[in-house]
């Protein structure tokens, strides 16, 4: 069975500073990754696709590395900003054919201190 | 603008009182998709649906119904709503279901 588990849960860091986001999972049959950033109280909002054979992703200051082999991804942030403050979400693309989902980690709360 | 939308965004219910949520997509997506989110559970999968007419249970389908009887939309149906599925629930679309998934604004739902 597939899990997903994201460390570390809650991190704190001041503003400018360079940080890198966890996200491992136990089973490498896995078709892509998502990572979404989640504010509170509102929905999941996309941030970087890999797909299964991409070794990594870029958005401006995001950077989202796939080791398929070794069940992980990280996410980096560069030059961290307050408003870059919220949960940030990975999810393993899995199935195939007839049954597509995605299956999430809990997440890391991202706290960027001014 | 390319979105899912959901209604009503908040809901409060008692116990038995059958009760719909709509989604839709104007994206003209093949893959539509449920999930609700709970404090330290995460989200997960309820049902989905691969194309019009074709649809299929997730990881936590029981006390849930769905359809999809046009591409755009895709309701989720809860006929004898219960406190435990007091949660917060998401719709999301995509290509395929193998390309990105966009996800609707949720719906948080109380039943008491």
């Amino acid at each position: 069975k597939q899990e997903v588990t994201q460390i570390p849960a809650a991190l704190s860091v001041p503003e400018g500073e360079n940080l890198v986001l966890n996200c491992s999972f136990t089973d490498s049959a896995i078709y892509n990754l998502q990572w979404f950033r989640q504010d509170p109280g509102k929905g999941l909002t996309s941030l970087l696709l890999i797909q299964s054979s991409q070794r990594e992703q870029t958005s401006g200051r995001l950077n989202a590395s796939l080791d398929k082999s070794s069940g992980r991804s990280t996410l980096y942030i560069a030059a961290s900003q307050p408003g870059d403050s919220a949960t940030y979400l990975c999810a393993v693309g899995v199935g195939g054919g007839a049954t597509n989902k995605l299956i999430f980690g809990t997440g890391t709360l991202l706290a960027v201190q001014p | 603008e390319a979105q899912v939308t959901q209604n009503p965004r908040y809901l409060i219910t008692v116990t038995g009182k059958k009760l719909t949520v709509t989604c839709s997509q104007n994206m003209n997506h093949e893959y539509m998709s449920w999930y609700r989110q709970d404090p330290g559970l995460g989200l997960r999968q309820i049902y989905y649906s691969m194309n019009v007419e074709v649809t299929d249970k997730g990881d936590v389908p029981e006390g849930y119904k769905v359809s999809r009887k046009e591409k755009r939309n895709f309701p989720l149906i809860l006929e004898s709503p219960s406190p435990n599925q007091t949660s917060l629930y998401f719709c999301a679309s995509s290509l395929d279901g193998f390309y990105e998934q966009y996800f609707g604004p949720g719906t948080r739902l109380t039943v008491t």
